[in-house]
């Protein structure tokens, strides 16, 4: 998951292994999400999205899992590869018709061959 | 394909001088955003545009300004760069709706500032 401070939640995985990223947000009345990769010395990049209205949905080797109970939103990756190494930022949109996000700190991701 | 274009890719200043970092999109967006990145942060936004002629302020609009210059261009400018300003600076554009506004990103200005 994501915390306060300099230094980055890392998650560290080996090649093949299945990897899930935590991320909790703050405000309740978010509607819709989104999780981002950066790789090193890049932009972030849009990875997958998510409404409020949904509790899961499914990309390319990509999972969404939203609770809205316990505000709290995780990225299942499968079969992880070496590409896959990079940090992952969450990032909700407030609702009440704002779609200005709020980005989460991140999370880095290694992935070992 | 394009996308959002950054300019410069590096800069270094001195204390005080001032420069503009420029963002071209051409995905025909409505909003376009500029963030500050620092080492083990998030993306913090320091001003945005709605639509062309339209600005307002983010979290941290202290020290800059912006230009929303046309559809495609919106520039940040540092009037006088101190160096609290070192930072990873990235633009990013989207259709701008709430129902699903995914940003894209430019790959970024290093900016360091002696």
């Amino acid at each position: 998951g994501e915390s306060v401070g300099l230094h980055l939640p890392t998650l560290s995985v080996q090649e093949g292994d299945n990897s899930i990223i935590n991320c909790a947000y703050s405000n309740s009345a978010s509607d819709y999400f989104i999780w981002y990769k950066q790789e090193s010395g890049k932009g972030p990049q849009f990875i997958i999205d998510i409404r409020s209205n949904m509790d899961k949905r499914q990309g390319q080797r990509v999972t969404v899992l939203l609770n809205k109970t316990v505000k709290h939103l995780s990225l299942q990756i499968a079969a992880t590869q070496p590409g896959d190494s990079a940090v992952y930022f969450c990032a909700e949109n407030g609702g009440g018709g704002s779609y200005i996000p709020t980005f989460g700190r991140g999370t880095s991701l290694i992935v070992h061959p | 394909n394009a996308g959002v274009t950054q300019t410069p890719k590096f800069q270094v200043l001195k204390t005080g001088q001032s420069m503009t970092l420029q963002c071209a999109q051409d995905m025909n967006h409505n909003s376009m955003y500029w963030y500050r990145q620092d080492p083990g942060m998030g993306l913090r936004l320091i001003y945005y545009s709605a639509s062309e002629g339209t600005t307002d302020k983010g979290e941290v609009p202290n020290g800059y300004n912006v230009s929303r210059l046309n559809k495609r261009e919106f520039s940040l400018r540092l009037e006088s760069a101190a160096p609290s300003q070192t930072s990873v600076y990235f633009c990013a554009s989207s259709a701008g709706t709430a129902a699903k506004n995914i940003q894209y990103f430019g790959a970024g200005t290093r900016l360091s500032v002696l």
